[in-house]
C-alpha cells in the first residue's frame, strides 16, 4: 500500500522549480505531504482530499488526480529553506496513512 | 502549546530484549499513530490507536504491540528485539486527520546491538 515517490532525488539551484510525483494503486481518500530536514521529525505541510480542491500556500502548491490517484507538488522559485526529505501520505479510507520512501531536495546557492 | 512528546529520545538495547518506547500526544488530540523510519524505507506504518483501541495495524510482526490509554498517551513494546529493527521511531497525533493532517513528535531513535 505504499505509494511510489519520484524522483528519488533532486539537486536544485536557488530560484529554480521542481516537482515532486506520488501515486498509488488504491483508490485514494486522501494524500498529504510532509517535508522532513535532516535530524527533525516530518512537518505537515498540506492535505488534498478527494473532490477537494488544489492546495497550495506561497510558493508550494499541489494537485490531487483522483481518476489516476496521483498527487504532485510543486516547489516555485525554490528557497534554501526548502531543502528537506519530502513524503507524500496516502489514505485510503481508513483513517491510516501510508507514506512513500521520499524525496531528498537539495536546494544549493 | 506542547508538541508531541517521545521518550526516550535514545536507546541502546542488545537482541533479544524488549524495549517500551512512550508517546504523549498533542492535548485534545485522540489520534495516535505510530511509523518505523529507516534508510531506503521511509516511514513504516505500524500502527494507529484511537479512544484506547487500535483502529488499524501495519505489516509488521506480532513482537511490534501497542496501547493506548484513557489520557490518549500511547506506549509501544518490542519484543525478542533483532538487529533489523534498529531505526527511529515515530509517533504522530492527529486531531482530525483529514483537516490539520499529523503532528509529528521527534521520535525515538532505537539502536539494536
Amino acid at each position: 500500500q505504499q505509494p511510489v515517490q519520484s524522483p528519488q532525488a533532486v539537486i536544485l539551484r536557488e530560484g529554480e522549480d521542481a516537482v515532486i510525483n506520488c501515486s498509488s494503486s488504491k483508490a485514494l481518500y486522501s494524500v498529504h505531504w510532509y517535508r522532513q530536514k535532516h535530524g527533525e521529525a516530518p512537518v505537515f505541510l498540506m492535505i488534498l482530499l478527494k473532490g477537494g480542491e488544489q492546495k497550495g500556500h506561497e510558493k508550494i502548491s499541489a494537485s490531487f488526480n483522483e481518476k489516476k490517484q496521483q498527487s504532485s507538488l510543486y516547489l516555485t522559485a525554490s528557497q534554501l529553506s526548502y531543502s528537506g526529505t519530502y513524503f507524500c501520505g496516502t489514505e485510503a479510507g481508513a483513517n491510516n496513512l501510508f507514506f512513500g520512501t521520499g524525496t531528498r531536495l537539495t536546494v544549493i546557492p | 502549546k506542547a508538541g508531541v512528546t517521545q521518550t526516550p529520545r535514545y536507546l541502546i538495547k542488545t537482541r533479544g530484549q524488549q524495549v517500551t518506547l512512550s508517546c504523549s500526544p498533542i492535548s485534545g488530540h485522540r489520534s495516535v499513530s505510530w511509523y518505523q523510519q529507516t534508510p531506503g524505507q521511509g516511514l513504516q506504518f505500524l500502527f494507529e490507536y484511537f479512544s484506547e483501541t487500535q483502529r488499524n495495524k501495519g505489516n509488521f510482526p506480532g513482537r511490534f504491540s501497542g496501547r493506548q490509554f484513557s489520557n490518549s498517551r500511547s506506549e509501544m513494546n518490542v519484543s525478542t528485539l533483532e538487529l533489523g529493527d534498529s531505526a527511529l521511531y515515530l509517533c504522530a497525533s492527529s486531531l482530525a486527520a483529514r483537516e490539520y493532517g499529523y503532528t509529528f513528535g521527534s521520535g525515538t531513535r532505537l539502536t539494536v546491538v
